[in-house]
């Protein structure tokens, strides 16, 4: 089954505790993005990669690190949490990356507490 | 910065009610999404439109692109509770090249 994969789909941590969130998409896809939803905000991007080892910056990269040493993987990286980053996180990946036009899959997200 | 400004942030109607929901920017974008979310889950792409003028109708969902390409609008017929989620419009622009921005988000509850 064609799929996009979050782990863990459930964290809570104190802050300063390094952490990473996994994603995984099995569909050979080029482009995978990171977002977080927090409420009334909708969506934000925080990183994408074209291709591997490609990464570029959204709308909100502070306090993230990616990588994207295999096609397949994007893990996030929260190197010192802080409360601010509570939110709902959302991994994507679509087939080519080309403007709008690919679908973005999503996977079914992480909810990430700091306290 | 919000790029995509949403209208109604929440809308709560009848079964069988029509609705229409709105997403407007001041940028001019090479192509536009829409997207439902339900709880718990992440987005599923719904319509892709990349003409300006353009009408997409998806059984009773009816998605138009603004002339300009600036906006869009998202219409509902004779809704039904199964319509009920978060929808999410997604846009980028050619000055943005891959970075991808979504609107604030319109929550629709349909009440049976």
């Amino acid at each position: 089954e064609a799929q996009v994969t979050q782990n863990p789909r459930y964290l809570i941590t104190v802050t300063g505790k390094k952490l990473t969130v996994t994603c995984s998409q099995n569909m050979n896809h080029e482009y995978m993005s990171w977002y977080r939803q927090d409420p009334g905000l909708g969506l934000r991007q925080i990183y994408y990669s074209m291709n591997v080892e490609v990464t570029d910056k959204g709308d909100v990269p502070e306090g993230y690190k990616v990588s994207r040493k295999e096609k397949r993987n994007f893990p996030l990286i929260l190197e010192s949490p802080s409360p601010n980053q509570t939110s709902l996180y959302f991994c994507a990946s679509s087939s080519s990356g080309t403007a709008l036009r690919d679908t973005q899959y999503f996977g079914p997200g992480t909810r990430l507490t700091v306290l | 910065t919000q790029l995509l400004e949403q209208s109604p942030q929440f809308l709560s109607i009848q079964e069988g009610e029509n609705l229409t929901v709105y997403c407007n920017s001041s940028s001019v974008f090479s192509s536009l999404q829409w997207y439902r979310q339900e709880p718990g889950e992440g987005p599923v792409l719904l319509v892709t439109v990349v003409t300006g003028g353009e009408v997409k109708k998806l059984k009773r969902l009816t998605f138009q692109f603004g002339d300009a390409r600036k906006d869009s609008s998202l219409h509902i017929t004779a809704a039904q509770p199964g319509d009920t989620g978060l929808y999410l419009c997604a846009a980028n622009s050619w000055d943005t090249g891959n970075q991808f921005y979504f609107g604030t988000g319109t929550s629709l509850t349909v009440i049976p």
